[in-house]
């Protein structure tokens, strides 16, 4: 089945520099990739998702790319600001039979924005 | 607010016991996912309904079923109950299934003392 490493598991940086995370996936016929930020306790929530036909999306402060050669993508955050600080967790599905659609996550990235 | 209900948010009970956790999903959203996330294993996958029919299994205990009814809300049922099993667990809905977003509850903490 599929796997997802993501590294790093802890990522410190200051106010305004820029934020990266990376994940690789071992399963080519995966064809979506989103982000979820989670708060302490709360719900993860979609940042931003890039699908198997695209090779970089951008959402404001916030960018993907997606390498299918070599099965990694990777989470850009420029600007970064304080609300920033959460765990980060990348996942990879593929279609399955008949709609099946399994969400693998990668271990999470906690980040930490420095004022 | 992601549109995704669960209830109940806390549920503390005991080893051996049994529990029912319910999730509603988005108008409109006819598949239902359920993840548990606990502190050594992350967020793993557990089933997933779309329209009233099973679609995928991940990594769910055979002490764990789910269904979900012609409404579309769906019911995760956890039996004979492992101080292990103390986790959060997440319902997730999307529209349809194909790579389709999925979109998170507030989900429900159980405490297995």
């Amino acid at each position: 089945g599929e796997n997802v490493e993501q590294h790093p598991s802890t990522l410190s940086v200051q106010e305004g520099d820029s934020a990266v995370i990376k994940c690789t996936y071992s399963d080519s016929a995966s064809n979506y990739f989103p982000w979820y930020k989670q708060e302490l306790g709360k719900r993860p929530q979609l940042i931003i998702d890039i699908r198997s036909n695209v090779g970089e999306k951008k959402d404001q402060r916030i960018a993907v790319t997606l390498n299918k050669t070599a099965k990694h993508f990777s989470l850009h955050i420029t600007e970064t600001q304080p609300e920033d600080s959460a765990v980060y967790f990348c996942a990879a599905s593929q279609t399955g039979i008949q709609g099946a659609q399994k969400l693998v996550f990668g271990q999470g990235t906690r980040l930490t924005i420095n004022p | 607010d992601s549109g995704v209900t669960q209830t109940p948010k806390h549920l503390i009970t005991a080893t051996g016991q049994r529990v029912t956790l319910r999730c509603s999903p988005r108008s409109g959203d006819l598949s239902v996912y359920w993840y548990q996330q606990s502190l050594d294993q992350g967020l793993q996958f557990l089933i997933q309904y779309y329209n009233g029919e099973e679609r995928a299994k991940g990594n769910i205990l055979e002490r764990f079923s789910a269904q979900q009814f012609p409404d579309l809300h769906s019911e995760l049922n956890l039996s004979s109950l492992e101080l292990g099993d103390s986790a959060l667990y997440f319902c997730a809905s999307s529209y349809r299934t194909y790579s389709d977003t999925q979109y998170f509850g507030p989900g429900t903490r159980l405490t297995v003392l």
